[in-house]
């Protein structure tokens, strides 16, 4: 039972353009929401996370944007740039355990 | 601060054979887990520790053991390698009541 689900599984954006990747959850218990970065040969890294008591959270140039009645969370990238070209996964966790999403590849042309 | 460490980075088993995929942090981080990477399926919880001493399964546990004697180390024990087990492993730590993990960078797995 996959309980992150993400789309879309590939995305290509031109530079500057609005990179937007969506997730949805079944666990109502889950009680933060991260969204991780890997480029190539990478383990993953933390770029932004919520908590699902607030609808919105932006740092820079990456927002989240939370629905918790949809049970929908999305990444909104502005003014995308070609080193922003790595694979997204979203997460959610209730107490210490991620559980992922399938990932989403980004590839930003320049 | 060196964070996650992860050795080897590349492996290539026969099956049947065992190995031990190594992980060590040195953040001091009590939470310690296992996770492996397959395409397009992220990544899935293997085994996980609390502490010292304390372990327990995650979502694909199977074929997989690991113990925690230290809060620094947590290997990862394959006993028969099989094919299904190709797949890139990451070591993940977290602290206190923090919620941030961070991850190693990552053992390459093929099993032939």
């Amino acid at each position: 039972q996959q309980q992150v689900k993400q789309s879309p599984q590939s995305l290509i954006v031109q530079k500057g353009g609005i990179s937007i990747i969506n997730c949805a959850y079944e666990n109502t218990a889950f009680d933060y929401f991260p969204w991780y970065q890997q480029f190539p040969g990478k383990g993953p890294a933390l770029l932004i996370a919520i908590r699902p008591d607030v609808s919105e959270k932006k740092e820079g140039r990456f927002t989240i944007s939370f629905n918790k009645s949809a049970k929908q969370f999305s990444l909104h990238i502005m003014d995308s740039q070609p080193g922003d070209s790595a694979t997204y996964f979203c997460a959610a966790s209730k107490g210490r355990a991620l559980t992922f999403g399938s990932g989403t590849r980004l590839q930003v042309q320049p | 601060n060196a964070g996650v460490t992860q050795t080897p980075k590349f492996q290539v088993l026969k099956t049947g054979q065992s190995m031990t995929l190594q992980c060590a942090q040195d953040m001091n981080h009590e939470y310690m887990s296992w996770y492996r990477q397959d395409p397009g399926m992220g990544l899935r919880l293997i085994h996980y520790s609390v502490g010292a001493g304390i372990t327990d399964q995650g979502e694909v546990p199977n074929g997989y053991n690991v113990s925690r004697s230290t809060t620094e180390d947590f290997p990862l024990r394959l006993l028969s390698a099989a094919p299904s087990q190709t797949s890139v492993y990451f070591c993940a730590s977290r602290g206190g009541l923090a919620y941030e993990q961070y991850f190693g960078p990552g053992t390459r797995l093929t099993v032939t």
